[in-house]
C-alpha cells in the first residue's frame, strides 16, 4: 500500500480555486489514489478517485501526474463549508485504505 | 446511494463494561467492512477488516479478544469494546465498499459511517 505524503495545512480564499497537492511515489501500478474529506467530528466522506487519467466529478477534479508519484486534488470555487481535512491514500491489492496525516484546509471569506 | 449508518453516534460507559457499536450498510450489501479508530487531532487507524460469515481480521497491535467484531449478516458488523478502560475512549468509525465505481467493484470507493464517539469513565 502506497505511502503517502501531504503538507499539514493550507489555506485558501473563498471563491477561489483550492489545489491540495499529494506525494505517493511508492504507489504500485494497479493502485488507485483515492481522496476523502473529514469535517471536525464526522467520518471521511469520499470525494473521488483514480488509477491514471484524470477524472472530476460534482465534488472536484484529480489530476494525476504521467508518472502516477504525485496528484493533486482541485476544487474548483472554495466555499467556508469545504474547510475540512483532505486525505489522498492508495488501496492497493488488501483493499484496505491506510491514512496519512492529510492536509487540513482553511478556506478563509 | 452507498450510506452507511452507525449506531449509537455517541456512548458514555463506566470502566470495565462493554459497549456495542453498530455498523450498516443501509442500500447495499457489504461482504467487508472495515473499522477505525481515531485519536483527538490524529488520522484514523485501521483497526480490523470485518468479513461476512468469517473471522475478523486484526491490525498488528489490535487486540481482537479485547475488539470483538461479529458480520453475521450483508449488511451488519458490529464492533463490541470488552471490558473498556478509559484508555479505549476514541472515535470508532466503519467503512464499506460500496458496490460499483470506476474501476470496478474491487476499486469502488469506501464510504463511510459517522463515527461513535465513545468516553469510558
Amino acid at each position: 500500500d502506497a505511502k503517502t505524503t501531504q503538507p499539514p495545512s493550507m489555506d485558501c480564499a473563498e471563491g477561489r480555486a483550492a489545489n491540495l497537492p499529494c506525494n505517493h511515489s511508492t504507489i504500485s501500478g494497479n493502485e488507485y489514489v483515492y481522496w476523502y474529506r473529514q469535517i471536525h467530528s464526522q467520518g471521511p466522506q469520499y470525494i473521488i478517485h483514480g488509477l491514471k487519467n484524470n477524472e472530476t466529478n460534482e465534488m472536484a477534479s484529480l489530476i494525476i501526474t504521467e508518472d502516477r508519484k504525485s496528484s493533486t486534488l482541485i476544487l474548483p470555487h472554495a466555499t467556508l463549508r469545504d474547510t475540512a481535512v483532505y486525505y489522498c491514500t492508495g488501496r492497493g491489492n488488501t483493499g484496505k485504505l491506510i491514512f496519512g496525516q492529510g492536509t487540513t484546509l482553511q478556506v478563509k471569506p | 446511494g452507498a450510506v452507511v449508518s452507525q449506531h449509537p453516534s455517541r456512548v458514555i460507559c463506566k470502566s470495565g463494561t462493554s459497549v456495542k457499536i453498530e455498523c450498516r450498510s443501509l442500500d447495499f450489501q457489504a461482504t467487508t467492512m472495515f473499522w477505525y479508530r481515531q485519536f483527538p487531532k490524529q488520522s484514523l487507524m485501521l483497526m480490523a477488516t470485518s468479513n461476512e460469515g468469517s473471522k475478523a481480521t486484526y491490525e498488528q497491535g489490535v487486540e481482537k479478544d479485547k475488539f470483538l467484531i461479529n458480520h453475521a449478516s450483508l449488511t451488519l458488523s458490529t464492533l463490541t469494546v470488552t471490558s473498556a478502560h478509559p484508555e479505549d475512549s476514541s472515535f470508532y468509525i466503519c467503512s464499506a465498499r460500496s458496490p460499483s465505481g470506476t474501476g470496478g467493484s474491487y476499486n469502488s470507493p469506501l464510504h463511510f459511517g459517522n463515527g461513535t464517539r465513545l468516553t469510558v469513565t
